[in-house]
């Protein structure tokens, strides 16, 4: 069965430091990948997104993934943290139906980012 | 580009009433559809998927005569849930997306509490 882990629950950080937070799948065809932010009381906006190439993603706000396929992975990584980061983090994995094209999200349980001064 | 508006953003109702709740994407097209709810600290489950001017598909566990889904035109879905009770109150979320192949753009929620 398809599945996301992310196995961090909560993350505090400092300004300024860096970060990765953690994501793993389970799926068994090349998955769509996806890292969403979500502030509190509100929806989620996409921060980045893997379908195929280069497995070095490039976000918004400064924000990377890698797709690590031998690892089952696609961790989030900031090389400097800004207090405005502060928000949880859903990663999740596009399933493909029988037409190839994703339609459905799977999320993982996010992480709770919180930034220190 | 890609806004997703969602409305209202909180409602508060006496138990057995039914709630309407609207996703619209204002800049986009969205041919497919997406409802989630996502109870407090937890992730968010789908609850269902529509495609404009078809009937949405459910997800299991999901009861389709309590969560009614209309997907009438290509930037408006509704999700009424019907005869509310407090075990209904969550965050609810849609999204839409331009076809199969793009990403979901979501709506800012609606907090439906039912007392």
């Amino acid at each position: 069965a398809q599945s996301v882990t992310q196995p961090d629950i909560h993350i505090t950080v400092s300004e300024g430091a860096s970060l990765e937070l953690r994501c793993n799948y389970s799926y068994g065809a090349t998955p769509y990948l996806f890292w969403y932010v979500q502030s509190p009381g509100q929806g989620l906006q996409l921060l980045l997104k893997y379908f195929s190439g280069d497995t070095l993603v490039q976000g918004i706000k400064g924000f990377e993934a890698e797709f690590k396929r031998s690892q089952s992975s696609f961790n989030l990584r900031k090389p400097s943290v800004h207090w405005s980061d502060a928000a949880e983090y859903f990663c999740a994995v596009g399933i493909m139906n029988y037409g190839g094209a994703t339609n459905k999200l799977i999320f993982g349980t996010g992480t709770l980012l919180a930034v220190q001064p | 580009g890609a806004v997703v508006s969602q409305h209202p953003s909180r409602v508060i109702c006496k138990s057995g009433t039914s709630v309407k709740i609207e996703c619209r994407s204002l800049d986009f097209q969205a041919t497919t559809m997406f409802w989630y709810r996502q109870f407090p600290k937890q992730s968010l489950m789908l609850m269902a998927t529509s495609n404009e001017g078809s009937k949405a598909t459910y997800e299991q566990g999901v009861e389709k005569d309590k969560f009614l889904i209309n997907h009438a035109s290509l930037t408006l879905s509704t999700l009424t849930v019907t005869s509310a009770h407090p075990e209904d109150s969550s965050f609810y979320i849609c999204s839409g997306a331009r076809d199969l192949n793009q990403p979901q753009h979501f709506g800012d929620g609606t907090r439906l509490s039912i007392l």
